[in-house]
């Protein structure tokens, strides 16, 4: 799997975006980019994952640089439930490969403030 | 729709002794993997079950050892305990064919 470059820490405004950057500058052609966040002492929440389009769902956007080299998660209106460690992870296919696992760097700190 | 549970929530015990942690997985869900994560670390990924085999393994030694059972759900074995397996024990749920990996709340595992 490709290695992940992420910020140790970030802070955000309550009610602003929050934009959480990655960088994966050696990402291979079938390998996905894929967020996680940790509340603290609760599990692992996925978030969001894509290709190379960006994504949206209900919890946040993704960004991926033309090249895919980065990414950018965006929370769109970050609540103080949203202080949690972010994992920006990259990983190949699950179908029809043998790359299965979730390889978890530190992640970025993100503490929402009122 | 009940997701990943996982038991016992807490654990405390001393070295050399042995411990199993058991995962149901998400309704649905046919693939159990297992994550260490120890204390301001990243969950470190110990092995994936499906259909009843190990699929995949992480770098951990022969003491972490597992099984899936017909209905999915699993366990982790860890045998001759080590205060370093002190740790929290992570189980994820998914569906073959599928991206996304769901996980349980952990047991937190304490070796003395």
């Amino acid at each position: 799997d490709a290695k992940t470059t992420q910020p140790p820490s970030m802070d955000c405004a309550e009610g602003r975006a929050a934009n959480l950057p990655c960088n994966h500058s050696t990402i291979s052609g079938n390998e996905y980019v894929y967020w996680y966040r940790q509340i603290h002492s609760q599990g692992p929440q996925y978030i969001i994952h894509g290709l190379k389009n960006n994504e949206t769902n209900e919890m946040a956007s993704l960004i991926i640089t033309e090249d895919r080299k980065s990414s950018t998660l965006i929370l769109p209106h970050a609540t103080l439930r949203d202080t949690a460690v972010y994992y920006c992870i990259v990983r190949g296919s699950n179908s029809g490969g043998s790359n299965y696992k979730l390889t978890f760097g530190k992640g970025t700190l993100l503490t929402v403030n009122p | 729709d009940a997701g990943v549970t996982q038991s016992p929530t807490h654990l405390i015990k001393t070295r050399g002794q042995q411990v199993t942690l058991r995962c149901s997985p998400k309704s649905g869900h046919d693939t159990v993997s297992w994550y260490q994560q120890a204390l301001g670390q990243g969950p470190q990924f110990i092995f994936q079950y499906y259909e009843e085999e190990e699929r995949q393994r992480g770098n951990f030694p022969d003491r972490f050892s597992g099984h899936q059972f017909p209905n999915y759900s699993s366990e982790l074995n860890v045998n001759a305990l080590l205060l370093g397996d002190s740790a929290l024990y992570l189980c994820a749920s998914s569906l073959v064919g599928r991206n996304e990996q769901f996980f349980g709340p952990g047991t937190r595992l304490t070796v003395l």
